[in-house]
């Protein structure tokens, strides 16, 4: 596609619900990435998934939250019996390799209720 | 690991005026300062970047300088128009680092 997408847009859910994020990555990109964007933070560093290598899942923040990638395209990140502080805007990007080039979707804004 | 710094939080100037945001980082080995510009709703968008080796950069309005001995850089953008308004992210990364460290952001409004 023209750029990355991400479903849903917005995802409102009771605390203790799994949700799930899905996100497109830009045909050919090889390199996909997962952050968090709390309100009025930064963007902190969840996933990377870098072709057939395995992830580096070092900046998910506790065992409730994992994410895939099927077939080198669309990743899901999942999170498990959700608490309230887990709302937040989740943003996914891609690039064509390496760290350059970021280019990232919309997000999907997450409340936890 | 790396630690950037972002000033200031807000910033608001009349329109035409110029607006200047800095940053510092703590990893004396990072070598790549991207910028992102990220309006209400929106993923961030990159807007312009520099690499070690070079002190300045420009792209119109836009202009980004580097201080490798002082660890800081800086985003300049002239003549701003009220499309400029928007939150404004600067990140560093070293060669090893895919991740991208950012700075917490800054929060730019021009006022007509």
């Amino acid at each position: 596609g023209a750029g990355v997408s991400q479903s849903p847009s917005n995802k409102v859910t009771e605390k203790g619900k799994d949700v799930e994020l899905r996100c497109d990555p830009i045909s050919g990109h090889t390199a996909l990435y997962w952050y968090r964007q709390s309100l009025g933070q930064g963007l902190e560093f969840l996933i990377y998934f870098q072709g057939n290598s395995a992830p580096d899942k070092s900046g998910l923040p506790s065992d409730r939250f994992s994410a895939e990638r099927t077939g080198g395209s669309v990743s899901t990140l999942t999170i498990q019996r959700t608490q309230q502080e887990d709302s937040a805007v989740y943003l996914c990007a891609s690039t064509f390799r390496g760290r350059e080039g970021r280019v990232f979707g919309p997000g999907t804004r997450l409340l936890v209720l | 690991g790396e630690n950037v710094e972002q000033h200031p939080s807000t910033l608001s100037v009349q329109e035409g005026d110029s607006a200047v945001i800095k940053c510092t980082y703590s990893d004396s080995a990072s070598n790549y300062f991207p910028w992102y510009k990220q309006e209400l709703g929106k993923g961030p968008q990159l807007i312009i970047d520099i690499r070690s080796n070079v002190g300045e950069k420009k792209d119109q309005r836009i202009a980004v300088t580097l201080n490798k001995t002082a660890k800081h850089f800086s985003l300049h953008i002239t003549e701003t128009q009220p499309e400029d308004s928007a939150v404004y992210f600067c990140a560093a990364s070293n060669s090893n680092d895919y991740k991208l460290s950012f700075g917490a952001g800054t929060t730019v409004t021009v006022r007509a």
